[in-house]
């Protein structure tokens, strides 16, 4: 059984404030995406990382991929309310379909 | 475009009874994944049905089970229902099942079980 850890797992920082989020595993992942969640909501994709050390951004969220594509990271710059939500990371198994989702981080950012 | 859907909303059992969840997966895609979400344990992967067949499942006793029928749609059955069930059930759609594919979740059934 493949493991995801994510830290920390609860973060609550002021507006304007910035984060990081962690997802570390010994075992390595073919793919690695990261989801947001809203209370009463299904996860929704934020991004998918495949090469090791792979580096995508979506405005002020910045994902990457370990070279060992064993963990990833989530940085958040200048933290907004409606960045508020569980941060999970879903990671799928190489050469078999493992899924594995990390236990999520809760981010609270307050006004 | 219609999302995923799911039904019921809510869903209320008594132990040792079974519930059966269903799922409409997005026009066109294939694949279903259901997901247990307890709180303290995170979201994790029950099974991943394509094409009519179920392709893997997770670390779950046999008494989770389900089924996807030829229109794709798909159905989680939990038979003699355990206090511990109590969860929010996800289900998830993808275009064809292929790694690194969207996943593209349905608002999710809350079970509870008194």
């Amino acid at each position: 059984t493949q493991l995801l850890e994510q830290s920390p797992q609860f973060l609550s920082i002021q507006e304007g404030e910035n984060l990081t989020v962690y997802c570390n595993s010994s075992s390595v992942f073919s793919s690695l995406q990261w989801y947001r969640q809203e209370p009463g909501e299904g996860p929704v994709l934020l991004v998918t990382v495949v090469t090791g050390g792979e580096v995508k951004k979506l405005k002020r969220l910045t994902f990457q991929f370990g070279d060992a594509r064993k963990d990833s990271s989530l940085h958040i710059t200048a933290a907004q309310p409606g960045d508020t939500g569980l941060y999970l990371c879903l990671g799928s198994g190489a050469g078999s379909y493992q899924l594995t989702f990390g236990k999520g981080t809760k981010l609270s950012v307050i006004p | 475009e219609a999302g995923v859907t799911q039904s019921p909303t809510h869903l209320i059992k008594t132990r040792g009874q079974q519930a059966t969840l269903r799922c409409s997966p997005i026009s066109g895609h294939t694949s279903v994944y259901w997901y247990q979400q307890a709180l303290g344990l995170g979201l994790q992967f029950l099974l991943w049905y394509d094409e009519g067949e179920e392709r893997n499942r997770g670390n779950f006793p046999p008494r989770f089970s389900g089924r996807q029928f030829p229109n794709y749609s798909s159905e989680l059955n939990v038979n003699a229902l355990e206090l511990e069930d109590s969860a929010l059930y996800l289900c998830a759609s993808s275009l064809n099942g292929q790694l690194q594919e969207t996943q593209y979740f349905g608002p999710g059934t809350r079970l509870l079980v008194l």
